[in-house]
């Protein structure tokens, strides 16, 4: 259960896109379509974002998306605000009933 | 609306145990599993621990397996988190975790605002 790879910060002016990556393992992203993102703003609690396949709770900006190829997984954010600035995480499946996180990225909006 | 409140966090010891409830409201509670999220200060999350809606199933992370249990009383709409023998590295913000339906292979849809365990001496 070792956690999932992710930049530590990325960074994007307002208007631009920008891409997370989540890396894994054949254990975990590789073997399951079942990557969730994440995002905490400092000192709130995380909200669900996105699930694969763009699944996204209602009322969620269609800016987010999501895509995955292998091992690694992706968060595409278009049309960056700067709301959008926080923390974001990914999270996969990994057997068993377990997930694990990767280490989070700190998005930085110019 | 969907509300999960976590209590029972505070200072212990190492090597004591303490007892976290979240108690949820505002959705059938028996149509869900549920999750234990920790986040220690200035870290990032790590998945603890997950129950299925009947508690048939109870899925831990290693770095718990063991010391942590995981349990629910649906007649209660409340979840509970049993941690014995606590680390220094159990220090941390425990958030309870709603999944999107009764087992365990969905994310995770609502979340609590987390109760604080500080495992010092």
């Amino acid at each position: 259960q070792s956690a999932l790879t992710q930049p530590a910060s990325v960074s994007g002016s307002p208007g631009q896109s920008i891409t997370i990556s989540c890396t894994g393992t054949t254990s975990d992203v590789g073997s399951y379509n079942l990557v969730s993102w994440y995002q905490q703003h400092p000192g709130k609690a995380p909200k669900f974002l996105i699930f694969e396949g763009n699944n996204r709770p209602s009322g969620l900006s269609n800016r987010f998306s999501v895509s995955k190829s292998g091992n690694t997984a992706s968060l595409t954010i278009s049309g960056l605000q700067a709301e959008d600035e926080s923390d974001y995480y990914c999270c996969s499946y990994a057997g068993s009933g377990t997930w694990v996180f990767g280490g989070g990225t700190k998005l930085t909006v110019l | 609306e969907v509300q999960l409140v976590e209590s029972g966090g505070g200072l212990v010891q190492p090597g004591r145990s303490l007892r976290l409830s979240c108690a949820a409201s505002g959705f059938t509670f028996d149509d869900y599993a549920i999750h234990w999220v920790r986040q220690a200060p200035g870290k990032g999350l790590e998945w603890v621990s997950g129950i299925t809606w009947d508690s048939g199933a109870v899925a831990y992370a290693d770095s718990v397996k063991g010391r942590f249990t995981s349990s629910r009383d649906n007649a209660k709409n409340s979840l509970y988190l049993q941690m014995n023998s606590l680390r220094p590295e159990d220090t941390a913000l425990y958030y309870c975790a709603k999944a999107q339906n009764k087992w365990l292979r969905t994310p995770f849809d609502s979340w609590g605002q987390g109760t604080l365990v500080t495992v010092s001496s």
